[in-house]
């Protein structure tokens, strides 16, 4: 079955130091996988996709299909990075989240 | 820029009423979803929707919920007897395209809370 195993509920880090979001999955085929943050009050949005292996804020992530992970990072994390971050794998139509993890990033 | 939009914000009910949450999606997606996520708990995938009939669904829609999409713009949550464990946010989101690479497009969701 399909799985997102995201093993931090809560990351805090000061502002300029790197940060590393982890993700990992079990799945069977070739996955689809993603990144989507949710900012204080806002809605779920897309943050990054394996697939377009894009940097989007200053954030990457690559797919390890080795480790069958696609953890999430920054090397300089700013305050305007708090949010939830959602890791999630898509396959037939639908979506698994992973359980999110809370960044705080301090002054 | 387009976005999903749902009504209400919160809604509120007694245990064994019949709810319907309401969602439009953007204008050209072809793809629609609905999750829950229960307070402090994570994100869950409920049910998708295209060319109107569901195309996949979990173990958490049972026969209690249905979807539907009674005309070109509106795509329906109903819970027939709501329960108490049925409180949560839910999201609806749609995508344009078939290809599951493509982004998918949340709304603010609607707090439903069952007393």
């Amino acid at each position: 079955a399909q799985r997102v195993t995201q093993p931090e509920k809560l990351l805090s880090v000061f502002k300029g130091a790197p940060v590393e979001l982890k993700c990992n999955y079990s799945y069977s085929g070739s996955p689809e996988l993603f990144w989507y943050v949710q900012y204080s009050r806002q809605r779920l949005q897309l943050l990054l996709r394996h697939i377009s292996r894009e940097s989007i804020k200053g954030f990457t992530a690559d797919l390890n299909k080795g480790e069958t992970s696609f953890h999430l990072k920054k090397p300089f994390a700013q305050e305007e990075d708090s949010a939830m971050y959602y890791c999630a794998l898509t396959h037939n139509n639908d979506m698994r989240f992973g359980a999110g993890t809370r960044l705080t990033v301090k002054p | 820029e387009p976005e999903v939009t749902q009504t209400p914000s919160h809604q509120v009910t007694q245990m064994g009423q019949e709810v319907i949450l309401r969602c439009v999606p953007i204008s050209n997606h072809l793809y629609f979803y609905w999750y829950r996520q229960i307070l402090g708990q994570k994100v869950e995938f409920l049910v998708s929707f295209y060319n109107n009939e569901i195309s996949e669904k979990s173990e958490i829609f049972d026969d209690q919920f249905s979807v539907e999409r009674p005309d070109g713009s509106n795509f329906t949550l109903k819970i027939r007897s709501t329960k108490l464990e049925d409180s949560a946010m839910y999201f609806c989101a749609s995508r344009w395209q078939g290809d599951l690479a493509y982004e998918q497009y949340f709304g603010p969701g609607t707090r439903l809370t069952v007393t």
